[in-house]
């Protein structure tokens, strides 16, 4: 079983619609998550990054995190076309040093259609 | 603002070949990580360095090594290449003075395809 699990759709949705993405993980040593968008043949940019439990608000995007239940969301309010790309969800075990991997989910293909 | 620059961006190599893919990182960037990608999943942790000296190891096979140069550039080599390695091989940076201290931004990749 994959430390980090995450829907990997795709998810298709019309534009200005809600978008809701969610990873679960299994080690709670995990004290950094972030999500990352990668649009096709690209590397992944950085969208949100949190180290603490709660809501995390950030424009359009809000990234949520429930370390009790191993849970993260990212929402995406008033979706754009421009949105439609792979989300990864990452986490980290160590923080405040320059070293530590990043264990990524799967990714979820989204499209969002006009 | 500049970004990781990775060279070449599309490799074409035959089995048992040898390949090296270079990654330049941020300026003021002291630590580089190496992922790997393959068709239609997440990318898997290789190897890091921070400071010139290897800092973590993830599922990097022993043909494979790394290094980080005295400019923190960072080479990846790749020996008897194998049609599984076949994949988008990234470079990510981390250090002081980004806009998330010690969050890693990724570099556009290398596509590499072994025939």
């Amino acid at each position: 079983q994959k430390e980090v699990e995450q829907d990997p759709g795709p998810l298709s949705v019309p534009e200005g619609a809600i978008v809701s993405l969610n990873c679960t993980y299994s080690n709670s040593a995990f004290q950094y998550f972030m999500w990352y968008r990668q649009y096709s043949r690209k590397g992944p940019e950085l969208l949100m990054y949190t180290y603490s439990s709660g809501n995390k608000e950030d424009g359009r995007f809000t990234a949520q995190v429930d370390k009790s239940s191993k849970y993260i969301s990212l929402f995406i309010r008033d979706s754009q076309p421009s949105d439609s790309a792979t989300y990864l969800c990452a986490m980290k075990l160590t923080g405040g040093t320059s070293y530590g991997k990043l264990t990524f989910g799967q990714g979820t293909i989204l499209t969002v259609h006009p | 603002a500049a970004g990781v620059i990775q060279s070449p961006r599309h490799l074409i190599k035959e089995k048992r070949e040898t390949a090296t893919l270079k990654c330049y990182p941020i300026p003021r960037h002291d630590t580089v990580y190496w992922y790997q990608q393959g068709p239609g999943q997440d990318p898997q942790f290789l190897i890091s360095f921070y400071e010139k000296m290897q800092s973590d190891k993830g599922s990097i096979p022993d043909r494979f090594s790394a290094q980080q140069f005295s400019d923190y550039h960072s080479e990846l080599n790749m020996s008897s290449l194998e049609l599984g390695d076949s994949a988008l091989y990234f470079c990510a940076s981390s250090g002081t003075g980004t806009r998330v201290p010690d969050t890693q931004y990724f570099g556009p990749g290398t596509r590499l395809t072994v025939l």
